[in-house]
């Protein structure tokens, strides 16, 4: 979905360096999401918000840490970076300000590869 | 906790038949329950969510899931498979915080 963006689109890093993965959406939503995507097990919530001053952990929280800068940028952060951190990372949003169980719009995610 | 189950890694049709890609659920309180693909290279695309009401729901690209309470399950049909349609499936459910929880994924491939 173009209007959920996510930079940079592939990174390859080394192990102990600090990565930051950025989100950006134009769709006025108020929560977003980080999740990771790992061969056979779909995808797992990493952190979650449901505005700039709300931000909760996830499913798989260790090893990271997220920043909402504004409402339309959620940031991930990797500060020491290990090599099973190797996955696709996607961001995603939602609007619950009317309806409740709305359904979430994916950025095209980031290949992270740490070696 | 609120989880979906894909039974299936792998599933395999031919172009014109019918297709299902199976999901169960298991969840305290009423499910909300979604399917998403995605593409090769691709981020998730919703299809279709079953909320409340009838319990066959009508989504995007053709698809359509069936609701059924007394088997728990939240099956994705289509009932003429389309070389198009082979992408990875996912099932989820609407978890206690108002995340989604994922099954592993179903691989779909429509041959011609």
């Amino acid at each position: 979905d173009a209007d959920v963006t996510q930079t940079p689109r592939n990174r390859i890093t080394k192990t102990g360096k600090r990565i930051m993965l950025e989100c950006s959406q134009t769709k006025g939503h108020d929560r977003m999401y980080w999740y990771r995507q790992d061969p056979g097990l779909g995808l797992r919530l990493i952190y979650y918000s449901f505005d700039v001053k709300d931000i909760n952990k996830g499913e798989i929280s260790d090893g990271y840490s997220v920043s909402r800068q504004a409402q339309a940028k959620f940031s991930l952060s990797l500060e020491s970076a290990i090599p099973n951190q190797t996955a696709l990372y996607f961001c995603a949003t939602s609007d619950h300000r009317i309806v409740p169980y709305n359904e979430q719009f994916f950025g095209p995610g980031t290949r992270l590869t740490v070696l | 906790a609120q989880s979906v189950a894909q039974p299936e890694d792998q599933v395999n049709v031919a172009e014109g038949n019918p297709l299902t890609v199976k999901c169960t659920y298991s969840v305290s309180g009423n499910p909300y329950l979604f399917w998403y693909v995605q593409y090769p290279n691709r981020g998730l695309q919703f299809l279709l969510k079953y909320i409340t009401g009838d319990n066959l729901v009508k989504g995007s690209y053709g698809f359509e899931a069936e609701f059924n309470k007394s088997q728990t399950s939240f099956h994705l049909k289509k009932p003429s498979a389309l070389v198009s349609d082979s992408a990875l499936y996912f099932c989820a459910v609407r978890g206690y915080n108002n995340d989604m929880r994922f099954g592993a994924g179903t691989r779909l491939t429509v041959k011609p």
